[in-house]
């Protein structure tokens, strides 16, 4: 079965400072992971996706993650964090057979970003 | 290619009554997902449904159901309701289950709150 575990439901950065939001796994298949960002009454924007490509993964808005087998994990990075980056993340791992409709989500990280 | 729009955004119920909320999938995708996000929680998966059969259910009790008509847009379908239904209701659509890694797009999600 698969799982989900994101570490410290708020990290607060200042602007300018680095993102670091911390996501690990269980699934007892080779996994496709994700990270999803939502911003207030709205719903889920795809950030970045990982399926067995390339381990760093680079997506939208200056954001990448680190598929880190060993490790179980899927960080996601932002070199240098803007204030309209606040909002709650959301790392997810699909279901069986890769069916990315069926995903199973992590508790989510809020982030606030200070001037 | 339009995007996946839900309504209504917001609704207030009863408990004890009925809701339909309705999904409408992006274009060329086949496959629709829904999921409840109760307040500060990570979204949860109900159920999928392709090609107008469902493909899947979290754990969620019967009195969740849904359709998906030939155009493949989609109804979730409560009865009963109880205060704890009060949440978030987004809908996702992908292609074909999401196979392959292709991903899944989101709708702004509609409101439910039951009092």
């Amino acid at each position: 079965a698969q799982s989900v575990t994101q570490l410290g439901s708020h990290v607060s950065v200042s602007e300018g400072a680095l993102v670091l939001l911390r996501c690990n796994y269980s699934s007892s298949v080779p996994p496709y992971l994700f990270w999803y960002v939502q911003y207030p009454n709205q719903g889920l924007q795809l950030l970045l996706k990982y399926t067995s490509a390339a381990t760093l993964v680079k997506g939208i808005n200056g954001f990448e993650a680190e598929f880190k087998k060993s490790e179980t994990s899927f960080h996601l990075t932002k070199p240098s964090a803007h204030m309209s980056d606040a909002a709650e993340y959301f790392c997810a791992v699909s279901g069986p057979r890769g069916n990315t409709g069926k995903l199973i989500f992590g508790q989510g990280t809020t982030l606030q970003v200070k001037p | 290619e339009t995007g996946v729009t839900q309504s209504p955004t917001h609704l207030i119920k009863t408990r004890g009554q009925q809701v339909t909320l309705r999904c409408s999938s992006q274009s060329g995708h086949n496959t629709v997902s829904w999921y409840q996000q109760a307040l500060g929680q990570g979204p949860q998966f109900i159920f999928q449904y392709y090609r107008e059969e469902e493909n899947g259910r979290g754990n969620f009790p019967p009195r969740f159901s849904g359709l998906q008509f030939p155009n493949y847009s989609s109804e979730l379908n409560v009865n009963a309701l109880e205060l704890d239904d009060s949440a978030l209701y987004l809908c996702a659509s992908s292609l074909d289950g999401g196979p392959g890694g292709t991903e899944a797009f989101f709708g702004q999600g509609t409101r439910l709150t039951v009092v």
